[in-house]
């Protein structure tokens, strides 16, 4: 079975800081995503990569950047967290190019103070 | 932006009774997907229907595709406590990128 893990469960952040949300899948999938999802509003895509390095801005990257120095692993940063940010975030990753389906972690509660 | 819009919001129904949600999307699809999400976890896939699909089955679940009036269905027949979660529809607009709708939650009374 396909394994999208997230180191964090549960995240409580005071304002300002620096938030890293770490992803580590073990299926060799190309691809990986960072979602945001809200009451009300489904799951917002925020960043997305399809290869290592490289990256693509999903429908809401603002405040957000992401690493990708490893096939497996996908780190979102929050550079300077604010009160906003407070959401669940969910990892995910897929096969490249197939169209199909999209495996995802538990996800990340963050709360930010 | 959100893709796909799901109607109803909410539903509770009663174990053994078929439950039915709708999905609305805005542009074209290369596949529509949908999701289950059990409180507080990740989402699990379900079920694929791709363009050219009419209709799909996989176990309790049915599946129905309408690209000229851009609508999903998804039912589940004979529900059981056990499918109490939220059910997500979400197009897939290009090679890589799923758009969400906001979900309907279903609750199956015992």
């Amino acid at each position: 079975d396909v394994k999208v893990t997230q180191s964090s469960r549960y995240l409580v952040k005071r304002t300002g800081e620096k938030v890293f949300l770490e992803c580590v899948q073990d299926m060799d999938h190309e691809n990986m995503f960072w979602y945001r999802q809200d009451p009300g509003l489904g799951l917002r895509l925020i960043y997305f990569s399809y290869d290592v390095k490289m990256k693509e801005k999903g429908d809401i990257p603002e405040g957000y950047s992401v690493s990708r120095e490893k096939k497996e692993r996908f780190s979102l940063i929050l550079e300077s967290a604010s009160t906003n940010q407070t959401s669940m975030y969910l990892c995910a990753s897929s096969i490249q190019n197939s169209g199909n389906t999209i495996y995802f972690g538990e996800g990340s509660w963050l709360t930010v103070v | 932006s959100q893709q796909g819009e799901e109607d109803p919001q909410a539903l509770s129904i009663q174990e053994g009774e078929n439950a039915t949600m709708n999905c609305s999307y805005k542009t074209s699809i290369n596949n529509l997907q949908w999701y289950r999400q059990n409180s507080g976890r990740g989402l699990v896939h379900l079920i694929l229907i791709r363009s050219n699909e009419r209709e799909k089955h996989s176990g309790r679940l049915r599946v129905t595709l309408d690209t000229s009036k851009k609508s999903s269905s998804l039912l589940i027949t004979a529900s059981r406590a056990a499918d109490t979660a939220s059910y997500f529809c979400a197009g897939l607009v290009n090679d890589y990128k799923l758009s969400f709708g906001a979900g309907t939650t279903v609750t199956v009374r015992a």
